[in-house]
């Protein structure tokens, strides 16, 4: 089983929708990141995480909201998805005090009609 | 705020040949850590080489090394031997070690096409 583990892997919805996003990890690890990733633009932070009393703003934060329920669940909603939300969303998790690699979950790509 | 620029979108080697992937970034900071991450189509993120800015020693593992040129800001990545299986996006990510946001920044890859 993967260390860092996303649901939905693929979802379609529509305009309007309320869409969440789930992260759970093995690893053990205080810190979570969520990551949008688009064609030719590279991976973007959205929020992060040190532990569940500290949730922070990423670089695209607007129009999305997290929760860490659990020092291994962290999940990312989408109150009311639009068309320029449709992109790969990544879950990553980093161990604190090391060399900052990051630990990837396998991607959940969200499309929004 | 850090900045990673990959100037090359796409790259294309002969499969056994060796390819330099480049990176720049913006920094004023004197500790940092870089990174080379490999996309493959699967769309797993695979941590393929890291350096820590206080080395002077470039980073290699296995066929992947690194030319870390710290004045010039400067992380650019060279395949050798290439192989069928190294085709993927690759990805250049800088993180602090100072203050500010946490996490890693990313470059906006290269697509590297290795042609048989």
């Amino acid at each position: 089983d993967a260390d860092v583990t996303q649901t939905p892997r693929n979802r379609i919805t529509k305009t309007g929708k309320r869409i969440m996003l789930e992260c759970s990890q093995t690893k053990g690890h205080d810190r979570m990141y969520w990551y949008r990733q688009d064609p030719g633009l590279g991976l973007r932070l959205i929020y992060y995480s040190f532990d569940v009393k500290d949730i922070n703003k990423g670089e695209i934060s607007d129009g999305y909201s997290v929760s860490r329920q659990a020092q291994a669940k962290f999940s990312l909603s989408l109150e009311s998805a639009i068309p320029n939300q449709t992109a790969l969303y990544f879950c990553a998790t980093r161990e604190q005090g090391f060399t900052g690699e990051l630990f990837f979950g396998e991607g959940s790509r969200l499309t929004v009609l | 705020a850090q900045t990673v620029t990959q100037s090359q979108p796409e790259m294309s080697v002969q499969e056994a040949e060796t390819v330099t992937l480049s990176c720049t970034y913006d920094t004023s900071e004197s500790d940092y850590y870089l990174f080379w991450y490999k996309q493959p189509p699967s769309r797993q993120m695979i941590l393929v080489i890291r350096q820590e800015a206080y080395k002077q020693q470039n980073a290699t593992e296995n066929r992947f090394s690194v030319n870390f040129q710290k004045a010039a800001k400067s992380f650019s990545l060279k395949i050798s031997d290439s192989q069928l299986g190294d085709a993927a996006m690759y990805f250049c990510a800088y993180r602090s070690m100072g203050g500010g946001a946490d996490g890693l920044t990313f470059g906006k890859g290269t697509h590297l096409i290795i042609q048989p």
